[in-house]
């Protein structure tokens, strides 16, 4: 059992394109973030969601949309892809972003390539 | 100046050895601290968490200096298998009732047989 699940795993498009990335969570928690790691490693939040209220915004450009139908989804949607939006994106979650104890639990992640 | 600062390394060590990693972050407020594992192309994993008074997991110690503003990673009796990118993330208040995690970008470690 997968505890968070992204879909695709790898996704390569042309720049212009517009793609959705998708993440699914059966641990019960109630907020999911995306993270992006270009190619420096580099690992960065992005946005999260508690039970489907953007909680954190980073400053992220915004053809880069998050929509949460519900507290297990979080769904990434990108609009106008550049070639700078090569990376990997993780999804995670947890249960308690309030406590400074809280651990965090993340997606395989999803390599994007844009050509 | 990063918010959470590693050295890259990589750090190549051989079966046996001990190895230290450092790191240090900027924001005094941070509430938390732990070392995330990476593996090549796979996604970040909790190794442990940092407190002040130390802690040991087998053969992982890790220890938080908060005068210091400074986090460490002992790994004692190298695995081939301990051969990642350890990252050290401080969780930091982002305003209201929530925190995040501000990644370091990874110490490669690379046991050698």
């Amino acid at each position: 059992d997968t505890a968070v699940s992204q879909t695709p795993k790898y996704l390569v498009t042309q720049m212009g394109n517009d793609k959705s990335i998708k993440c699914e969570q059966n641990l019960g928690h109630d907020t999911m973030y995306w993270y992006k790691q270009d190619s420096k490693k580099f690992l960065k939040i992005m946005f999260s969601y508690n039970n489907k209220e953007l909680i954190i915004n980073e400053t992220v450009p915004n053809r880069f949309s998050p929509k949460s139908p519900d507290k297990a989804h979080l769904n990434l949607h990108i609009n106008s892809l550049e070639l700078g939006d090569s990376a990997v994106y993780f999804c995670a979650s947890s249960q308690a972003p309030h406590k400074a104890s809280d651990t965090q639990y993340f997606g395989p992640g999803t390599r994007l390539t844009v050509l | 100046r990063k918010e959470v600062e590693q050295d890259p390394g990589p750090f190549n060590v051989p079966e046996g050895a001990t190895v230290a990693f450092n790191c240090t972050y900027s924001n005094s407020a941070s509430q938390s601290f732990f070392w995330y594992r990476q593996d090549c192309r796979k996604e970040p994993k909790l190794l442990m968490s940092v407190y002040s008074s130390g802690n040991e997991d087998g053969r992982f110690t890790a220890q938080l200096n908060r005068a210091s503003q400074y986090i460490s990673l002992l790994i004692r009796d190298s695995k081939l298998s301990d051969s990642a990118t350890y990252l050290c993330v401080v969780n930091t208040n982002y305003g209201g009732a929530t925190n995040k995690l501000i990644f370091g970008t990874g110490t490669l470690l690379a046991v050698q047989p």
